[in-house]
């Protein structure tokens, strides 16, 4: 059975920095592509960033460029998020999550941790 | 930056069929994923590659993709399929993920 759990959230200053993880296990967790979507409080759904499963290549959404890094540890079967500079804005509930084979749908979710960015 | 545009609600009455829209230029070259997400819970991937569901989900949930419009029809409405719904698709000139606003959908 595939799970994703996701820890590392909490309450932090703006400005501050925080980094997410999510523990993956009952697939081959190098060979599939991961991203982190976030949702803010009562909105929908932002994709965050993307990494392949060899972690070659990543992406980054606008509003996280320069500031967020994704990265995995394919030994260790997790997936992180480094998260610096955070604002007000960044606020949400962050979901890892594992793509299916085809590329660019996730099949399987986390629970999500929540990231409050506030003085 | 790609635009996906989806009506803010949908309502149906149960055993009826609930169409949901998702509208992008041109949206028909592009593979177009769905998901549901009930309150409090992850979202759940029901409908992938415009018309493909993953193992687990009713025959029900269907999709389509043409022209400029997305669409995932949910047939013979449940009071369990109220829940809001999302289109996404993988924008490949600016190499973004790209998700629309999301439709809620009430079972009347």
């Amino acid at each position: 059975e595939v799970q994703l759990v996701e820890s590392g959230g909490g309450l932090v200053q703006p400005g501050g920095s925080l980094r997410l993880s999510c523990a993956a296990s009952g697939f081959i967790f190098s060979g599939f592509s991961m991203n982190w979507v976030r949702q803010a409080p009562g909105k929908g759904l932002e994709w965050v960033s993307y990494i392949s499963g060899g972690s070659g290549v990543t992406y980054y959404a606008d509003s996280v460029k320069g500031r967020f890094a994704i990265s995995r540890d394919n030994a260790k079967k997790s997936l992180f998020l480094q998260m610096n500079s955070l604002r007000a804005e960044d606020t949400a509930v962050y979901y890892c999550a594992k793509e299916i084979a085809s590329g660019w749908s996730n099949d399987h979710w986390g629970q999500g941790t929540l990231v409050t960015v506030s003085s | 930056s790609y635009v996906l545009a989806q009506p803010p609600s949908v309502s149906v009455a149960p055993g009826q069929t609930a169409r949901i829209t998702c509208g992008g230029n041109n949206i028909e070259t592009k593979s177009v994923h769905w998901y549901q997400q009930k309150p409090g819970q992850a979202p759940v991937l029901v409908v992938y590659d415009d018309s493909d569901r993953p193992s687990g989900i009713p025959e029900r949930f269907s999709g389509s993709n043409s022209g400029n419009t997305a669409t995932l029809t949910i047939s013979r409405v449940e009071a369990g399929d109220e829940a809001d719904y999302y289109c996404q698709v993988w924008d490949s000139s600016s190499d973004h993920v790209v998700f629309g606003g999301g439709t809620k959908l009430t079972v009347l």
